[in-house]
C-alpha cells in the first residue's frame, strides 16, 4: 500500500551495529505497528502506538525500540544486532471505528532485514 | 499468549476445490473478525471480515462461517484458483484494543 512507506526495503548488517528502520504513512491514522515475520511464520507484535504520546510493548520488544516522531512517523531501532533478528519487517497502520465498529490494518511492503 | 488458534499451519488444494481454513477463540468479548491475506514478497491486506450477529458473510468466493457458541470461525475459498495461492491471517478485535492475529495458514492450490 503506497501509503504505508517503509525504508529501507532490504539492508544487510553486521552484528552489533545500531539500526533504525523507518516508517511513514499518510493516510492520517493515529495507530500505528511493527510486526516482524520469519519464513514460514506468522506475525509477531514489536511494539505499537495509539497516538504520538503513546508507546506500548508487543510480545517480543526485547533487542528493539521504537520512537514515534510525529502521527506520520514511527521508527523501528535495533540496539545492537543480533543475527536471530533477521527477518521480514512490517509497518502497519490502523483506524478504528468505535463503537461497535472495525479496524483495518493497512500494512507497508516491509523492510527485509539480515544481520551478519 | 495466543488468543487466537488457527490450523491448520500449511494446506494444499487442488485447482477448484474448496479450501477450508479454521480459527478459534477464547475471549468472548471479541466482536470482530477479519481475515487478511497476504502475498509473497507483500504485506497482509484486509481480505474480508464478520461481525458476531451474523453466522456468514459472501464475498464473491470467499466465505467467512461463524459459530458464536463455539468460538470458531473459518474461511472457506470455493473454486480455488492458482491466484489465491497465499498466506491467510485470520484476527479478532474487542473494545479499544488491538487486533489480534492468528499464526497463519499457507495455502497451496496446484493444477
Amino acid at each position: 500500500d503506497a501509503d504505508v512507506t517503509q525504508t529501507p526495503r532490504n539492508r544487510i548488517t553486521k552484528t552489533g551495529k545500531r539500526i533504525m528502520l523507518e516508517c511513514s504513512q499518510t493516510k492520517g491514522h493515529d495507530r500505528m505497528y511493527w510486526y516482524r515475520q520469519d519464513p514460514g511464520l506468522g506475525l509477531r507484535l514489536i511494539y505499537y502506538s495509539f497516538d504520538v504520546k503513546d508507546i506500548n510493548k508487543g510480545e517480543i520488544s526485547d533487542g528493539y525500540s521504537v520512537s514515534r516522531q510525529a502521527q506520520a512517523k514511527f521508527s523501528l531501532s535495533l540496539e545492537s544486532a543480533i543475527p536471530n533478528q533477521t527477518a521480514l519487517y512490517f509497518c502497519a497502520t490502523s483506524d478504528l471505528h468505535r463503537p461497535g465498529g472495525q479496524e483495518t490494518q493497512y500494512f507497508g511492503p516491509g523492510t527485509r532485514l539480515l544481520v551478519l | 499468549q495466543q488468543q487466537v488458534k488457527q490450523s491448520p499451519q500449511s494446506l494444499i488444494v487442488q485447482k477448484g476445490g474448496i479450501s477450508i481454513i479454521n480459527c478459534a477463540y477464547e475471549n468472548t468479548a471479541f466482536d470482530y473478525f477479519p481475515w487478511y491475506q497476504q502475498f509473497p514478497g507483500k504485506g497482509p491486506a484486509l481480505l474480508i471480515a464478520i461481525r458476531p450477529d451474523v453466522s456468514e458473510k459472501k464475498e464473491g468466493r470467499f466465505t467467512i462461517s461463524f459459530n458464536k457458541s463455539a468460538k470458531q470461525f473459518s474461511l472457506h475459498i470455493m473454486d480455488s484458483q492458482p491466484g489465491d495461492s497465499a498466506t491467510y491471517f485470520c484476527a479478532a478485535l474487542f473494545g479499544n484494543e488491538k487486533l489480534t492475529f492468528g499464526t497463519g495458514t499457507r495455502l497451496t492450490i496446484i493444477p
